[in-house]
């Protein structure tokens, strides 16, 4: 199984400032032969469902604020809030899906400083 | 827009089988693929598996020899059935689609969820 691994388990950031997450997987999600990473991010609020933020690692799915960004490639990862809004307290999560079983970081918990 | 509804008991008992439902609206159940993913109270998620409108599965090997996924076409649903469980099967259980193809790719709609809690 490919583990992937968030950090840093929790933030803080101040309104309208940048909140940074690292994923990283435990070997390479880029698929050679398309040049694409198979890693995707999810937000997740209190009580409810995970949503898709992201795919490809940088392509934001229909209706995802342009705040939100995704980076990286091979094994490292990073999903970037530019501008945190209150809206976005909330657990992110990564998850590969270049091989079964598909997995999950353990998750980042964002909050508001 | 494809909308997902789990439903099942929300208390099974030690050693017997958990069976879920997902029943879709908005969309065909013969149209994508459909997955099933579990999350204990406070804690990570968990892929438990998948099913292709070809009618194959995938499963995580760590469920594996417990786990069945299944569709029936006829109430546009899909379900879950998971043995011999224990108290470390107790999670919030949701059923998702992804976007497609031969193998399970990212989760683009869920349902809410459902808990469901072993205990005697």
């Amino acid at each position: 199984d490919i583990v992937m691994t968030q950090s840093p388990d929790s933030l803080a950031v101040s309104l309208g400032e940048r909140a940074t997450i690292n994923c990283k997987s435990s070997q390479t999600v880029l698929y050679s032969s398309n040049n694409k990473n198979y890693l995707a991010w999810y937000q997740q609020k209190a009580g409810q469902p995970p949503k898709l933020l992201i795919y490809w690692a940088s392509t934001r799915e229909s209706g995802v604020p342009d705040r939100f960004s995704g980076s990286g490639s091979g094994t490292d990862f990073t999903l970037t809030i530019s501008s945190l809004q209150a809206e976005d307290v909330a657990v992110y999560y990564c998850q590969q899906y270049y091989s079964t079983p598909l997995t999950f970081g353990g998750g980042t918990r964002v909050e508001i400083k | 827009q494809v909308l997902l509804q789990e439903s099942g008991p929300g208390v099974v008992k030690p050693s017997e089988t958990l069976s879920l439902t997902c029943t879709v609206s908005g969309g065909s159940v013969s149209g994508h693929d459909w997955n099933w993913i579990r999350q204990p109270a406070g804690k990570g998620l968990e892929w438990i598996g998948r099913i292709h409108t070809t009618g194959s599965t995938n499963y995580n090997p760590s469920l594996k020899s417990r786990v069945t996924v299944s569709v029936d076409f006829s109430k546009n649903q899909f379900s879950l059935r998971l043995s011999s469980v224990t108290a470390a099967d107790t999670a919030i259980y949701y059923c998702a689609k992804d976007w497609g193809g031969y193998v399970p790719t990212w989760l683009d709609s869920w349902g809410q969820g459902t808990l469901v809690t072993v205990s005697s």
